[in-house]
């Protein structure tokens, strides 16, 4: 079964510092990756994604992601946290194999300290 | 101009109402989806239309019905409605069905009393 897993409810940064929220993922096959924002009262916006080619994926406020085939994981990073970073982020994934949608994981609250 | 838009954006009624949710969206898009996030947040699909056909019926009730008049518009009809159905309900769009990068709607707040 697909199935995304975000293990951090909450990732707290202070300003300035790199950030990092995680994403690893369970599919079959070579699925496409992809990283949403919530911010409050807002609908998700799409980040960036990743579906074949370089690891390293760069999209949207300056945020990136690594993508680890081994380790099945698709980290989202960012080199300087701001305070208007703070918001929800989720992690999804498209099988490619099998159903035709975005599973999607529990998301990840990050909160950016000034 | 708004790329995906919702309306009501808030919908309050009362246990056992008939309710509808409107969404367009002018991206020329032939993918659209109904989400509902629920309390914790948790994201998970209900439906999702191709060029106006079901693709997608997720484990959700039948008292949900979507329809689409065309392919710029997914509504979301609502029966009998129940304490549990209280959540946000998202719509989204996107250019092709397999894994293109959805567009949201700003969400429509469901609370039934």
């Amino acid at each position: 079964a697909q199935s995304v897993a975000q293990p951090e409810d909450q990732v707290n940064v202070a300003e300035g510092n790199p950030l990092t929220v995680k994403c690893t993922y369970s599919v079959s096959g070579n699925p496409y990756l992809f990283w949403y924002v919530q911010y409050p009262n807002r609908g998700l916006q799409f980040l960036l994604k990743y579906i074949t080619g370089d690891n390293l994926v760069k999209g949207s406020y300056g945020f990136e992601a690594e993508f680890n085939k081994s380790q099945t994981s698709f980290h989202l990073k960012k080199p300087s946290a701001l305070v208007s970073d703070s918001a929800l982020y989720f992690c999804a994934v498209y099988p490619q194999t099998g159903a035709n949608n975005l599973f999607f994981g529990t998301g990840t609250r990050l909160t950016v300290i000034p | 101009d708004t790329a995906v838009s919702q309306t009501p954006k808030y919908l309050v009624t009362q246990m056992g109402n008939d309710k509808s949710i409107k969404c367009e969206q002018n991206l020329g898009h032939d993918t659209m989806y109904w989400y509902k996030q629920d309390s914790k947040k948790f994201l998970k699909i209900m439906f999702s239309y191709n060029n106006k056909e079901l693709i997608i019926n997720e484990t959700v009730p039948n008292r949900f019905s979507p329809k689409s008049p065309d392919k710029a518009h997914l509504n979301l009809h609502i029966n009998s409605l129940e304490l549990g159905d209280s959540a946000v309900y998202f719509c989204a769009s996107s250019q092709q069905l397999a894994g293109g990068s959805q567009f949201f709607g700003p969400g429509t707040r469901l609370t039934v009393l």
